[in-house]
């Protein structure tokens, strides 16, 4: 299957300052990018949708300045999380659709971000 | 009514035993119907992909989709310790950049006991 890496795995970090998490596709161009939530025990939440060379579209609930994101490329994109707060702390995924339109969706490891 | 149902467990069975995983779901539309397995702390792999009902094999791993019931299954043989994790249906519609759409079940936490 086609590769996502995701960069950092982990980060902790003091309150008020931002984190960019990195997400590449490795062997495939990827047109489209999704980030995804996930609390403890509980499922994938939709953050937002990201294509290539245009502005991310944004879930209900979710503040696009709040979390910005980036995909200036085909195998790049960035999730930066702005000014951030205890309430933040989650575990983020990427996850990729191929460039030929493929309907499979592959993920990234997941960044465990900590906010103190 | 939610899109996509699936039971969470937890689902402990012992080693070699034949687990079953299901998800049902509402939505017609849905064309084609996924499985991923995650790792704690780790992002979803993705198990199977089918797109039509029936059957689809994979070493171990069985996908069933029966389309008129609205109902998928995951049938895991032998399984092993190693098999141990969250299991995520998934099932979507369209292929286009602005059609596409994949909704996730919440998981079934599998343990498999030694």
């Amino acid at each position: 299957g086609a590769v996502v890496s995701q960069h950092p795995s982990r980060v902790i970090c003091k309150s008020g300052t931002s984190v960019k998490i990195e997400c590449r596709s490795l062997d495939f161009q990827a047109t489209t990018m999704f980030w995804y939530r996930q609390f403890p025990k509980k499922s994938l939440m939709l953050m937002a949708t990201s294509n290539e060379g245009s502005k991310a579209t944004y879930e209900q609930g979710v503040e696009k300045d709040k979390f910005l994101i980036n995909h200036a490329s085909l195998t790049l994109s960035t999730l930066t999380v702005t000014s951030a707060h205890p309430e933040d702390s989650s575990f983020y995924i990427c996850s990729a659709r191929g460039s030929r339109g493929g309907e499979k969706l592959f993920f990234g490891s997941g960044t465990q971000l900590s906010v103190l | 009514q939610k899109e996509v149902e699936q039971d969470p467990g937890p689902l402990s069975v012992p080693e070699g035993a034949i687990v079953s995983l299901n998800c049902t779901y509402s939505n017609s539309a849905f064309q084609y119907f996924m499985w991923y397995r995650q790792y704690s702390r780790k992002g979803p792999e993705l198990l199977m992909y089918t797109y039509s009902s029936g059957n689809k094999e994979d070493g171990r791993f069985t996908a069933q989709v029966d389309k008129s019931s609205k109902y998928i299954s995951l049938f895991i043989r032998d399984s092993q310790p190693s098999d141990s994790a969250t299991y995520l249906c998934a099932m979507g519609v369209g292929s286009g950049a602005g059609s596409y759409q994949l909704t996730f079940g919440k998981g079934t936490k599998l343990s498999v006991i030694p």
